[in-house]
């Protein structure tokens, strides 16, 4: 059953702790996403990744840190230095369709941080 | 810099009254449009999406959208709406074909019975 995979759904973390977000994928991808989803502000780009060993800032980059070291695998870390971690995070990956990219999406990990 | 706009952010309707909701983005490029739907708990899905050709889209569960490129537009309707719409409805635009997403802050539907 192919699809995009996140873990866990719900997270919880004491303030000052860095916490990552695992996101796997078993589409065959190229490209990985991250996104904060916060209410009443939509989707928001985090990072995103194009190939293996490379990735790009998006436009709300600081405070977290990716990798992609698979295509399978971009995990999202959410460090101490990030002012305001509490939100809805959604990993999603695209490919081509028909000549145009079309994202999927993950469920989503839910963090909170206290 | 690109942006996409969802002007109505929260739209209460009865069931069987007719739903519109808009989208307006700024890049004068070659575009691709997409409506995501979030079901309450769910994932994000895919509604509908327009890369090319006839500027009027359908989708599934009876939506469809019009792509207007002189008002920079993608509306998104469905004639008759029921208590299952309930959910948040998000436009997303590509440009230029590249490979990077750019969403509207979304509209939360609400359908009363």
């Amino acid at each position: 059953d192919g699809g995009i995979t996140q873990s866990p759904k719900y997270l919880f973390r004491k303030e000052g702790q860095n916490v990552t977000l695992s996101c796997e994928q078993n589409l065959n991808h190229d490209a990985m996403y991250w996104y904060r989803q916060d209410p009443g502000q939509g989707l928001r780009l985090i990072y995103y990744s194009q190939i293996v060993n490379d990735f790009q800032k998006g436009d709300i980059a600081e405070g977290y840190s990716v990798s992609r070291e698979k295509k399978e695998s971009f995990p999202l870390t959410v460090t101490s230095a990030q002012k305001n971690p509490t939100a809805f995070y959604l990993c999603a990956s695209s490919t081509l369709t028909g000549g145009a990219y079309e994202q999927y999406f993950g469920p989503g990990t839910r963090l909170t941080v206290t | 810099a690109q942006s996409v706009s969802q002007h109505n952010h929260h739209v209460i309707l009865s069931e069987a009254a007719s739903l519109e909701l808009g989208c307006n983005y700024s890049y004068g490029g070659t575009v691709n449009l997409f409506w995501y739907v979030q079901y309450p708990g769910q994932h994000l899905q895919l509604l509908l999406k327009y890369f090319s050709g006839d500027p009027l889209v359908k989708g599934i569960k009876g939506f469809e959208a019009e792509f207007i490129k002189s008002k920079f537009s993608f509306n998104l309707r469905k004639p008759s709406v029921q208590w299952s719409d309930t959910a948040e409805y998000f436009c997303a635009v590509n440009m230029n074909n590249f490979n990077k997403f750019y969403f509207g802050s979304g509209t939360k539907l609400n359908v009363k019975p």
